[in-house]
């Protein structure tokens, strides 16, 4: 059974462009969860995608924009790249409910410069 | 809101040592309780979980009980490997959230020394 596929893994962007980055949940998951990571912040939540619907949103910027696909395969975007946004962003798939656990991908890792 | 607190590293042992990671939560009603490991350069591995009080969980040795009268949630390891090096994270699921979301506490890195 294939993981959580991350693409691309590692990305260099200058500060004021766009990226886009792309996760595969685990074939038969329908939520799709996205997480950035920082050494100063930690894990920090930023949206869920559910059936294509986003089901929760965490505390970031409108810079900041997903969606999921009708095969589940979610992307997530962000504008006007800062240089606070260089992170490791992993994203996280499961079955439906949260207590069944969740499969995280090995993320991408953004570099703003 | 929800919020999980970890004993801040590294935790330096020698091989063979016990080991205990220690985690609080804050959250309203029964959240499920969670640990991930992080290995350098990968994403999280789910290590063990807990959804209600007084369960157990456990795996590859590492075991954890969900104490709903202290709202922990404590990692423990009889005796700990070089290969067990990597940094633990806490973490909650809460019933109140419309979605899956997941709350981390900060992360504790383990060094194990042979």
């Amino acid at each position: 059974k294939a993981g959580v596929t991350q693409t691309p893994r590692y990305l260099i962007k200058t500060r004021g462009q766009q990226v886009t980055l792309s996760c595969s949940p685990i074939s038969g998951h329908r939520s799709v969860s996205w997480y950035q990571q920082t050494p100063g912040q930690g894990l920090q939540f930023l949206f869920e995608y559910f059936s294509e619907t986003q089901r929760n949103k965490g505390n970031f910027p409108g810079r900041f924009s997903g969606r999921q696909f009708s095969n589940s395969r979610s992307e997530m975007n962000v504008s006007t790249l800062e240089l606070g946004d260089s992170a490791l962003y992993l994203c996280a798939s499961s079955q439906g409910v949260g207590e069944s656990g969740y499969t995280f991908g090995s993320g991408t890792r953004l570099t703003v410069v | 809101g929800d919020s999980v607190t970890q004993m801040e590293g590294p935790v330096t042992l020698s091989e063979e040592a016990f080991l205990t990671i220690n985690c609080t939560y804050t959250a309203t009603g029964y959240p499920s309780l969670f640990w991930y490991v992080q290995y350098p350069g990968e994403g999280l591995q789910l290590l063990l979980k807990a959804t209600k009080a007084d369960d157990k969980g456990s795996n590859k040795g590492f075991e954890a009980t969900y104490r709903k009268e202290t709202t922990s949630f404590h990692l423990e390891k009889g005796s700990v490997q070089v290969s067990d090096s990597a940094v633990y994270f806490c973490a909650l699921s809460s019933p109140n959230n419309a979605g899956n979301m997941l709350t981390f506490g900060g992360g504790t890195r383990l060094m194990v020394k042979p």
